[in-house]
């Protein structure tokens, strides 16, 4: 059983449009939930990072974890071309900062 | 100025072979790690140093090694290569190992296996 499930997609919006992604995971010991974006042919950067339950608000994006329904959610308003990217989910908290990813969703915004 | 690198960026070989990758930080960092990303974009952690001490082994073919000489490099050393291990390899970096230290990562190197 995967622990932290996030749907591939692809997912494509158009530019200026809201966008919601999406993870679940199982382990609720775990505590700290993070969004990476990766970009192609890149390493995945960091772009959220919360921990336990609540919203984190940085610019146009927001992290939200809702622990009832172990749902991760990351939203980016005013999409840009520039956010098209795969974005990750991660769960860590289990000790030696070994996180748990999901599969990536893939984003392309279109002018 | 890279902060973590990775060489080769590109490695294609045949089945059998033994092939070495080299990460290198200059974050300062006193964490390194090994991460496999296979084609469905899945990243799992393979192995994890902290001052040059393996700390983090997980369910690995024993023909994978990693090596840290120091704090700033971990290497990847893979015997008698398979097929099955086609996949793009990341390094990372942390400063410390608390679960909610950043993981800095290199740019992959994409092992091709024929």
């Amino acid at each position: 059983q995967k622990e932290v499930e996030q749907d591939p997609g692809p997912l494509s919006v158009p530019e200026g449009a809201i966008v919601s992604l999406n993870c679940t995971y199982s382990n609720s010991a775990f505590q700290y939930f993070m969004w990476y974006r990766q970009y192609s042919r890149k390493g995945p950067e960091l772009l959220m990072y919360t921990y336990s339950s609540g919203n984190k608000e940085d610019g146009r994006f927001t992290a939200q974890v809702d622990k009832s329904s172990k749902y991760i959610s990351l939203f980016i308003r005013d999409s840009q071309p520039s956010d098209s990217a795969t974005y990750l989910c991660a769960q860590g908290g289990g000790g030696y900062n070994k996180l748990i990813f999901g599969a990536g969703t893939r984003l392309a915004v279109h002018p | 100025d890279t902060a973590v690198s990775q060489t080769p960026k590109y490695l294609v070989t045949q089945m059998g072979n033994d092939k070495s990758i080299k990460c290198e930080q200059n974050l300062g960092h006193d964490t390194m790690y090994w991460y496999k990303q296979d084609s469905k974009k899945f990243l799992k952690i393979m192995f994890s140093y902290n001052n040059k001490e393996l700390i983090i082994n997980e369910t690995v073919p024993n023909r994978f090694s990693p090596k840290s000489p120091d704090k700033a490099h971990l290497n990847l050393h893979i015997n008698s290569l398979e097929l099955g291990d086609s996949a793009v390899y990341f390094c990372a970096s942390s400063q410390g190992t608390g679960d909610n230290s950043p993981l800095h990562f290199g740019n992959g190197t994409r092992l091709t296996v024929t």
